[in-house]
This record gives structure tokens, sequence and C-alpha cells, in this order.
């Protein structure tokens, strides 16, 4: 079994602030975590994935996260936002080696200029 | 450069009428997916498919049908369209191997209406 939550619905921040989008997530056995964003109008693009080997994963446009056993958890964080981060982040968790996973609800990130 | 294609990006259907969305992946990728995404409610596995004719049921699969004739094509079948399958609809395709999930493409989506 595995289930994954997005704690914040959205998430407003200035330009040049830090950006943290919280996740927890269950499952049964060694997860694979993955971080996707979407912008407007676009399919969903992979930022990031945690496959059990290092615990903190640098993805894509600055972006990281770390994966917490302890915690259950999976937070995305960013120094600094920029405009063009302005999307929806989904936190993704799989049963580690299950093929299919499970997404969370999506936190829409806005970022104020 | 990896690509999942999606036949439209919009579509207009009425109620009671046959849907065909198509999707082609040119990774050679075993797993193929048909999600639907809903405003508060993520992404929804419609139906997954692992290999050539093989399927299986997601979590929605109710007034859905795939068929998957060719490793990279993909097709979700509305049989009899409703108000409440509008929706956008994404595909996906990932590689596989034992005991690793690796990450998934995606399409740009059809965002279907039916009315």
């Amino acid at each position: 079994a595995q289930s994954v939550t997005q704690l914040d619905s959205h998430v407003s921040v200035s330009e040049g602030t830090p950006v943290l989008l919280r996740c927890n997530y269950s499952s049964s056995y060694s997860p694979s975590l993955f971080w996707y964003v979407q912008h407007p109008n676009k399919g969903l693009q992979l930022l990031l994935k945690y496959t059990s080997a290092a615990t903190l994963v640098k993805g894509i446009n600055g972006f990281e996260a770390e994966f917490k056993k302890s915690e259950t958890s999976f937070h995305l964080t960013k120094p600094s936002a920029h405009m063009s981060d302005a999307a929806e982040y989904f936190c993704v968790v799989s049963a580690g080696g299950y093929q299919k996973v499970t997404f969370g609800i999506g936190t829409k990130l806005q970022v104020i200029p | 450069d990896v690509k999942v294609t999606q036949s439209s990006r919009y579509l207009v259907k009425r109620t009671g009428e046959k849907v065909f969305l198509e999707c082609v992946q040119d990774m050679d990728h075993e797993n193929m997916f048909w999600y639907r995404q809903d405003p508060g409610l993520g992404l929804r596995l419609i139906y997954f498919s692992y290999d050539v004719k093989m399927k299986e049921k997601g979590d929605i699969p109710e007034g859905y049908s795939v068929s998957r004739e060719k490793k990279e094509r993909f097709s979700l079948i509305l049989e009899s369209a409703s108000t409440n399958q509008t929706s956008m609809y994404l595909c996906a395709s990932s590689a596989v191997d034992m005991g690793h999930t690796y990450e998934q493409y995606f399409g740009p989506g059809t965002r279907l209406t039916v009315t």
C-alpha cells in the first residue's frame, strides 16, 4: 500500500525568497519518490527522483529534496524563487519496484514579483 | 529528445458518443499509462499497460477501456461519453526493470469536454 499527502494546496512566495513545498508519504516497502512540475496547459515534467541512493536529491532548475525516513517526508526546496517557477507541483510515491505510482493532489506555487 | 504525443489537445464530444484518445511514445518503453486530472484530485490512474495486449485496471476504470496493439501506441476509449468524463486526460510512458520504478514521461494532455 502507498499514499502521499501534500500538505499545502497553495503556496505563495515573493521572488527571490526560499520555496518549501511539503510532502509526506506512506509506503509498505522502501519507496521511490518523485517530484513533477506542471506549467499551465502543459504535461508533467520530472524535477527530481529518490530511489534509495543519496538522501539529498538535486533536480533541475535549482530544486532539491531531502528523503527523511524517520519523518516519512520528502519536501521540495529551492533557495530563491523565480517567476518561472510559478506552476503546480506533484509529489509521487511508489512502493519500491512497483510500476504503478500514486500522485499527491498537487501544490500550486504562486511567485509574487 | 524523448517524446510522448497525444492525438488532440482539445476535444468536444456529445453525451453518448464513442471517444478515442490516442497516445504514441517513441522511447520503446514497456509501460504506458492513462490518467485523468481534475482540480483538487491530482492525477488518478485509469488504466496501465505493461506490454502489448496486456493491461491492468487502475483506480477509476469504470466507463473506460484501452487498447494496446503496438508497443508505441496506447489508446483510451470512452464507450459512451458522459458529462462526468469531462476532464484533462494525460498519457505517460516509462521503462521497466524488476525492483526499480522509473520516472514517467508525459504527453501534453487532451482536454475533453462532453456536452
